[in-house]
């Protein structure tokens, strides 16, 4: 089965801070996303990232940033978090076969809330 | 660009009783769709994806969705519901090219009454 793996599960941060998620997975995907999720928003996807060091922005890009030295890691950044960036977070992975589609696969989300 | 309308945020049914939970979907061309569950607390599992062929799609736990490309509609399905699946629903599209990047509807939260 497909792992994606979240490291941290609940996070609390103070206003400021530097903010890092980290996302692994175990089956060689070349495509890693981070969204986040968000009451009646559904979820929005922050960045993606199609292969090792190559970071495209999503739809809510601003106060974040990415890094993916390695194919199974993809890493969010909030550079100095702020408040209304208390959220869950998704990481997901997915490999590229365009005449099949792609299966998505999400880990189970962080929790991080900003004080 | 592509986008995923889900009108009922909120359904209640009955244990048993038959389910529908609708979407609806913009994209200029042949839709990838899904449909995801996700529990309290948990990340989102899939239920059923539809690429081509049959309209008709059977995913896990009982579920199926039909593909209708003159309502632009991908409406999730259950004969009977029981308590356990109580949880919120999202309908996604993928877009083709760079990373196929998911745009999901804005979720739709089942509450399962005995």
């Amino acid at each position: 089965d497909v792992k994606v793996t979240q490291s941290s599960r609940y996070l609390v941060k103070r206003t400021g801070e530097k903010v890092f998620l980290e996302c692994v997975q175990d089956m060689d995907h070349e495509n890693m996303f981070w969204y986040r999720q968000d009451p009646g928003l559904g979820l929005r996807l922050i960045y993606f990232s199609y292969d090792v060091k190559m970071k495209e922005k999503g739809d809510i890009p601003e106060g974040y940033s990415v890094s993916r030295e390695k194919k199974e890691r993809f890493s969010l950044i909030l550079e100095s978090a702020s408040t209304n960036q208390t959220s869950m977070y998704l990481c997901a992975s997915s490999v590229t076969v365009q005449s099949s589609g792609n299966t998505i696969y999400f880990g189970e989300g962080s929790w991080l809330t900003v004080v | 660009a592509q986008s995923v309308t889900q009108p009922d945020i909120h359904i209640t049914v009955s244990e048993g009783a038959s389910l529908e939970l609708r979407c609806n979907y913009s994209y200029g061309a042949t839709p990838y769709l899904f449909w995801y569950v996700q529990s309290p607390g948990q990340g989102l599992q899939l239920l059923l994806k539809y690429f081509s062929g049959d309209t008709l799609v059977q995913g896990i736990k009982g579920f199926e969705a039909e593909f209708k490309r003159s309502q632009s509609s991908f409406n999730l399905r259950k004969p009977s519901v029981h308590w356990s699946d109580a949880a919120e629903y999202f309908c996604a599209v993928v877009s083709t090219g760079t990373a196929s990047k998911l745009t999901f509807g804005t979720g739709t939260r089942l509450q399962v009454t005995l």
